[in-house]
């Protein structure tokens, strides 16, 4: 069955420490896109990706970083930078260029700072 | 850009009532309004969508209406069930470009015994 996988499920990190939060899918989709979730926030968008080899920033990418190095691969890294890292964190794919279609997104990775 | 607005952010019906999430956008151009269902400690999933060219969608007890000329949307469940309890997102986007899906805020539906 296709589907976009996040792992782990549940990750803690100590304060000062990067986190790297994996996303792979098997879907072909060529879009990929990271948001962050907290309560009574909705969806905010982190980073997203059309095409391999290329991102753009988001709403709060800030403390934030990404690579697409694979079309099915696009891990996310939560740096020491970031103030506040404790969330929900959820990956999304989509055909590039036909959003038209919807995002299938990931079951999601809680991050918590400890 | 695009911007959504959804309300309300909590609702809660007695089983087997109806329940009205509403959603208004901003850019005339949007042509596609999906709705997601988010489950406790899972991620999204598209639940219905419906494209500009249509005023209504109906699947089952889930219904989708669209009226353009105001640019607002809703979903409309009926004989709600306690499944029926997550959260719901809608969402916009416009298909003449390479652009993303722009989400509300999300409504907390509580599916009242």
């Amino acid at each position: 069955d296709g589907g976009i996988t996040q792992s782990p499920k549940y990750l803690f990190r100590k304060e000062g420490q990067n986190v790297t939060l994996s996303c792979e899918q098997n879907l072909n989709h060529d879009a990929m896109y990271w948001y962050r979730q907290d309560p009574g926030q909705g969806l905010r968008l982190i980073y997203y990706s059309q095409i391999v080899n290329d991102f753009q920033k988001g709403d709060i990418a800030e403390g934030y970083s990404v690579s697409r190095e694979k079309k099915e691969s696009f891990p996310l890294t939560v740096t020491s930078a970031q103030k506040n890292p404790t969330a929900f964190y959820l990956c999304a794919s989509s055909i590039a260029g036909q959003p038209d279609y919807g995002y299938t997104f990931g079951s999601g990775t809680r991050l918590t700072v400890v | 850009g695009e911007n959504v607005e959804q309300h309300p952010s909590t609702l809660s019906v007695q089983e087997g009532d109806s329940a009205v999430i509403k959603c208004t956008y901003s850019d005339s151009a949007s042509n596609y309004f999906p709705w997601y269902k988010q489950e406790l400690g899972k991620g999204p999933q598209l639940i219905i969508d419906i494209r500009s060219n249509v005023g209504e969608k109906k699947d089952q007890r889930i219904a989708v209406t669209l009226n353009k000329t105001a640019k607002h949307f809703s979903l409309h469940i009926t004989e709600t069930q306690p499944e029926d309890s997550a959260v719901y997102f809608c969402a916009a986007s416009r298909s003449d470009r390479d652009d993303k899906i722009i989400f509300g805020k999300g409504t907390r539906l509580h599916i009242l015994p």
